[in-house]
């Protein structure tokens, strides 16, 4: 089937660890996002890519790291400098021609202790 | 500040009740507009959209939208909720062309009462 595959679903890490989020997708779609999700905040967009090799920040980059080597798989570094890591982490890809549609993993949660 | 705003975080409705959730933006210019649905336990899907042409868009499972340029608003509307309604429901903006930028407000939990 196709879809978003995002991994590990949960996550535990102490402090001071850095964790990666696997995000894949076999829909041939170029862009790719990264969004954090907390209660009452809603959905931010911490980074995002266009195509492969290319990525920008969004709004809450600071303490993330990405990259884009392949068009398929996007994954997201959260670092030790991040300060409040604990959340629910969604990936996301942009449908093709023109949909403007995105589509959905179903999350990766991580806890740190 | 850029912004997309819901102002009902949490709404509790009994069945056959009437439901409309507010969604306002800050762009300038032209946008695109969504909502999308996350179901408890699954991952987030897209309601329905609005690009352009008629301002009031039908979408999946009976909901529809009006977007109001001179408010820019995007309310979304059901006039008969069900109990399989009980989500939590997001809007989105993808603002001016140009930008791949996707911003989504902060959600509003509905709560639909057998």
């Amino acid at each position: 089937d196709g879809g978003i595959t995002q991994s590990p679903k949960y996550l535990f890490r102490k402090e001071g660890q850095n964790v990666t989020l696997s995000c894949e997708q076999n829909l041939n779609h170029d862009a790719m996002y990264w969004y954090r999700q907390d209660p009452g905040q809603g959905l931010r967009l911490i980074y995002y890519s266009q195509i492969v090799n290319d990525f920008q920040k969004g709004d809450i980059a600071e303490g993330y790291s990405v990259s884009r080597e392949k068009k398929e798989s996007f994954p997201l570094t959260v670092t030790s400098a991040q300060k409040n890591p604990t959340a629910f982490y969604l990936c996301a890809s942009l449908g093709l021609a023109g949909s403007g549609e995105l589509f959905f993993g179903e999350g990766s949660r991580l806890t740190v202790l | 500040a850029q912004s997309v705003s819901q102002h009902n975080h949490h709404v509790i409705l009994s069945e056959a009740a009437s439901l409309e959730l507010g969604c306002n933006y800050s762009y300038g210019g032209t946008v695109n507009l969504f909502w999308y649905v996350q179901y408890p336990g699954q991952h987030l899907q897209l309601l329905l959209k609005y690009f352009s042409g008629d301002p009031l868009v039908k979408g999946i499972k009976g909901f529809e939208a009006e977007f109001i340029k001179s408010k820019f608003s995007f309310n979304l509307r059901k006039p008969s909720v069900q109990w399989s309604d009980t989500a939590e429901y997001f809007c989105a903006v993808n603002p001016p062309s140009g930008t791949y930028k996707y911003i989504f407000g902060t959600g509003t939990r509905l709560k639909v009462l057998a």
